[in-house]
């Protein structure tokens, strides 16, 4: 069964302005992450929050967890044309569970 | 390069016949996974390794089958009773303690 839900299903915006994309899921955690598949290609790991952590960055990625609304999001600042891909968040614990994904294009 | 290596990168296969998709890894990493993707979807997990000769069904292992002789290599068969077997096939791996997977590039199965 799918845990992660992300939300919008797809998202389209122009170079420069910021995208967040949103993730639920229904069960305790131990880590979540975020992952990029560009089309037709494997997926890409961008970052890990652990379920003690409420904020982490990296580069133009700025990632939020709340554990008592059990969601997460993904905010990718001044985006760019290369950030357009499908954005997939998966939790753990054990097993990886994966969302469907936002579909997000960047427009030049 | 370290990395994941999947081929083919397409794959046909005939009414009947079993195929089988490569995965090697240079990462040393002890395990190694099997996902499948449907358009618009995400990932179901098929089959997933932990150990050298060791391996566990994911959510959906129906109509698949894997094995694990080496540390580098964990190749999927599609039976030919997976009867709808046209998909996108991600082959990961991570290392021991870690949750972060590392992806090949995939194989795109189509039927004839």
């Amino acid at each position: 069964s799918q845990q992660g839900e992300e939300d919008p299903q797809a998202l389209s915006i122009q170079e420069g302005e910021n995208a967040t994309m949103n993730c639920s899921y229904k069960t305790s955690i131990n880590n979540l992450q975020w992952y990029r598949q560009n089309s037709g290609r494997g997926l890409v790991h961008l970052i890990l929050i652990r379920s003690n952590e409420r904020e982490k960055h990296s580069g133009r990625l700025r990632v939020t967890l709340d554990t008592s609304k059990k969601s997460s999001s993904l905010l990718i600042t001044a985006s760019r044309a290369a950030d357009t891909a499908s954005y997939f968040c998966a939790t753990s614990p054990y097993k990886l569970t994966f969302g469907k994904g936002t579909l997000l294009t960047v427009n030049p | 390069d370290g990395g994941i290596t999947q081929s083919p990168k397409y794959l046909f296969r005939k009414e009947g016949q079993n195929v089988t998709l490569s995965c090697e890894q240079n990462l040393n990493h002890d395990a190694m996974y099997w996902y499948r993707q449907d358009p618009g979807q995400g990932l179901r997990l098929i089959y997933y390794s932990q150990i050298v000769n060791d391996f566990q069904k994911g959510d959906i292992a129906e109509g698949y089958s894997v094995s694990r002789e080496k540390k580098e290599s964990f190749p999927l068969t599609v039976t030919s009773a997976q009867k709808n077997p046209t998909a996108f096939y991600l082959c990961a791996s991570s290392q021991t303690g870690s949750d972060i997977q590392y992806f090949g590039a995939g194989t795109r199965l189509s039927v004839l």
